[in-house]
C-alpha cells in the first residue's frame, strides 16, 4: 500500500542553518504531497503542498518539490529560526485520507 | 479565520471507562475525519464522513470505537471500554468535498490509566 518514509530527528540546527528534512514516498497512484506542522501542544498546521510532479510548493520560507522520477518531496528552508522549532510531517493523500510519516522533530536553538 | 472545535482538550481516564470526544469543523465543510496520533507516530485514520455517511472505517477498532455524524455538522468518537493502548492524541480535520486540503483542530490527548 502507499506509504510515507521520512527521515529520522531530531534535527538539531542553529538559527540561521539551512534545512533540509527528507522525504520520500511509494504511491501507486499520482497522489498530491504535504508537509504538516505540528507545534507542541497543538494540531497539525498544513505548511505547504504540491498537486503533480515538478510542483514546487512554499510557504513561509519553507519549500519542497514534488519529485516524481526519485518519488521524493523533502522539505528546504534557507535559514530556519528558533520559532520553526516543532515536529514536521511529510504525507500524501487526495480527495480521501492522508497518508503521514512518522514526523521529523526539528530543534533550532539561538 | 475559521477553525476546527475539538473538546475535551484533554482527558484522563480509568481503563474500562467510556470515553467521548466531540469535533466541530469548519461551517460548510461536507468531509469530516478522525485520526488518531500514537506519541512520536504520525496520525492515523480511524474514520471518515462525508455529511452524514461513513465513507471509511476500515481501521476503526468496532468492538470498542464508535463515530457518529448525525446531522452532518458536528461529531462524536466514543471509546467504550477504554484500554491503556488507547492512550493517544485523537484528531479531528475537516475539509471542502471535492478539494484535498484537509484542516485540523487542536485534537483530544487521551490518557488512559
Amino acid at each position: 500500500g502507499d506509504s510515507v518514509t521520512q527521515m529520522e530527528g531530531p534535527v538539531t540546527l542553529s538559527e540561521e542553518a539551512f534545512l533540509t528534512i527528507n522525504c520520500t514516498y511509494t504511491a501507486t497512484g499520482y497522489p498530491s504531497l504535504f508537509w504538516y506542522v505540528q507545534y507542541p501542544g497543538e494540531g497539525l498546521q498544513l505548511l505547504l503542498k504540491a498537486t503533480k510532479a515538478d510542483d514546487k510548493g512554499s510557504n513561509k520560507g519553507f519549500e519542497a518539490t514534488y519529485r516524481k522520477e526519485t518519488t521524493s518531496f523533502h522539505l528546504e528552508k534557507g535559514s530556519v529560526q528558533v520559532s520553526d522549532s516543532a515536529v514536521y510531517f511529510c504525507a500524501l493523500g487526495g480527495y480521501n485520507k492522508l497518508i503521514f510519516g512518522a514526523g521529523t522533530r526539528l530543534a533550532v536553538h539561538p | 479565520e475559521a477553525e476546527v472545535a475539538q473538546s475535551p482538550r484533554y482527558k484522563i481516564t480509568e481503563k474500562s471507562q467510556a470515553v467521548a470526544f466531540w469535533c466541530d469543523p469548519i461551517s460548510g465543510h461536507a468531509t469530516l475525519y478522525w485520526y488518531r496520533q500514537i506519541l512520536g507516530q504520525g496520525p492515523e485514520l480511524l474514520v471518515q464522513f462525508q455529511d452524514e455517511s461513513v465513507v471509511d472505517d476500515s481501521q476503526l477498532p468496532k468492538d470498542r470505537f464508535s463515530a457518529e455524524r448525525l446531522k452532518g455538522v458536528d461529531s462524536t468518537l466514543k471509546i467504550q471500554p477504554a484500554e491503556l493502548g488507547d492512550s493517544a492524541m485523537y484528531l479531528c480535520a475537516s475539509k471542502v468535498a471535492g478539494e484535498e486540503t484537509q484542516y485540523f483542530g487542536p485534537g483530544t490527548r487521551l490518557l488512559v490509566l
